[in-house]
């Protein structure tokens, strides 16, 4: 069966960074891209950037491109999104999905919260 | 940017009511466009992709019409379980935008 695991909540400061895992199973991570996105409390749904497996390469949301970066290691079949100078406005929810069909997200991990609070 | 547009933003409906949800894009994105279906607490789940096909496992009840600017989603027959939010999202070029939601409420 085919899953995206992602890792724990987490409490950040302003300021900081944080790093969030997913781990795919159930398929070969490099044969499709994995994109992140996130939703804060009672807002829809904001696209944050992708990576190809394959190859490493990125995209990135131009309103995150200077804090976000994605990343994968293929032989932990596991891609990484770090958001750095966190504030108030990053708590959210942040999802990592797989696409299907003209780059549907087929696939969703669980969901990680973030919370940026002093 | 694109910008997506759904109405309502929220509905008052009935068991075995059928309803429709619109989705406007800002500019053509041919058929690129994709419905989902969020419970709260959930991920979102994908109900139809490129604009018209089912995903697998998802019931029939649930279709989905348009190319262009312009989308529908149709629920047929409301289920007690399809009382919760539905986004549209666009895939034709990043960044892969999404409406604001419908939530969708029993009447």
């Amino acid at each position: 069966q085919v899953h995206l695991v992602q890792s724990g909540a987490d409490v950040k400061k302003p300021g900081a960074s944080v790093n969030v895992s997913c781990t795919a199973s159930g398929y070969s991570f490099s044969s499709y891209a994995v994109h992140w996105v996130r939703q804060a409390p009672g807002h829809s749904l904001e696209w944050m950037g992708w990576i190809n497996p394959a190859n490493g390469n990125t995209k990135y949301s131009q309103r995150l491109q200077d804090r976000v970066t994605i990343t994968r290691d293929t032989s932990a079949s596991t891609a990484y999104m770090e958001l750095t100078s966190l504030r108030s406005e990053d708590t959210a929810v942040y999802y990592c999905a797989s696409v299907g069909i003209g780059d549907s997200f087929h696939i969703w991990g669980q969901g990680t919260m973030v919370t940026v609070s002093s | 940017d694109i910008q997506m547009t759904q109405s309502p933003s929220s509905l008052s409906a009935s068991v075995g009511d059928r309803v429709t949800i619109t989705c406007r894009a800002s500019q053509s994105i041919s058929r690129y466009l994709n419905w989902y279906q969020q419970k709260p607490g959930k991920a979102p789940k994908l109900l139809i992709y490129g604009a018209s096909s089912l995903q697998t496992g998802v019931p029939s009840r649930f279709s989905g019409s348009g190319s262009g600017t312009d989308f529908t989603l149709t629920i047929s027959s409301l289920q007690p379980e399809d009382f919760t939010t539905y986004y549209c999202q666009q895939s034709y070029t990043t960044p892969y935008t999404f409406g604001q939601g419908t939530k969708l409420e029993i009447k």
